[in-house]
């Protein structure tokens, strides 16, 4: 399976704990987002990176949360202190490097994170 | 601000007729639009794009239509199948803006047998 994976699929932390989402991007795929989608809502930007580079931040909240694209290994999503508001499902994305004119960005299957 | 809507939170079509989902956005600067199918617990699947420069681009069942004036899109499905019931989200993004999405809130589409 060549496409985006995410893992783990769901994670349950108690609040206070910290959770760790981890994205591997399609082969040849450079470029990484992360969204989240509350309950009932749709899906909104997080972070945008390439490999050691946070591109565009914009969608982080300001504390507790933060990501990374090292040079070796996943793209990972952290979040540290939990609290119940940050029950969601959490999609990372890719894109390969090369702009073709396209703007397509290749989902994977997402993290259900809960928080007790 | 919800600069990407999608007005209709789900539509009900019968199988064989023309599904139409309905997008209007708010900033002039976008100049990429994607549709995609989600399915519950799966990621978004893209479907089908189309840039500014255009006013519709088809791909099999699936086409979308592009009014700059209005800034409205819509993705016609036709002939809609059981198969295409899901919920379908509008994207849109602005080249000069790092490339992220910005989505609308999803149509929910049901096709009925």
């Amino acid at each position: 399976n060549a496409g985006v994976m995410q893992n783990p699929r769901h994670l349950v932390r108690r609040r206070g704990q910290e959770a760790r989402l981890r994205c591997s991007p399609m082969k040849g795929h450079s470029h990484v987002y992360w969204y989240r989608q509350l309950p009932e809502e749709g899906l909104k930007f997080m972070v945008y990176l390439q490999k050691e580079n946070i591109i565009d931040e914009s969608g982080m909240p300001k504390e507790r949360f933060s990501a990374e694209f090292p040079k070796e290994g996943p793209s990972i999503l952290r979040i540290q202190q939990v609290v119940r508001g940050d029950s969601a499902a959490y999609f990372c994305a890719s894109s390969p490097r090369i702009n073709l004119g396209s703007y397509e960005q290749y989902f994977g299957p997402g993290t259900r994170l809960t928080v007790t | 601000d919800q600069q990407v809507k999608q007005n209709s939170p789900s539509l009900s079509v019968q199988e064989g007729r023309i599904s139409i989902l309905n997008c209007d956005y708010t900033n002039s600067m976008f100049d990429y639009f994607l549709w995609y199918k989600k399915y519950p617990a799966e990621g978004p699947t893209f479907l089908i794009s189309i840039s500014s420069i255009k006013d519709k681009n088809e791909d099999g069942r699936f086409t979308v239509f592009l009014n700059k004036s209005a800034k409205h899109l819509s993705l016609h499905i036709v002939p809609s199948q059981p198969g295409d019931s899901a919920v379908y989200f509008c994207a849109a993004n602005n080249a000069g803006n790092n490339r992220k999405l910005i989505w609308g809130l999803g149509t929910s589409l049901a096709v009925n047998p």
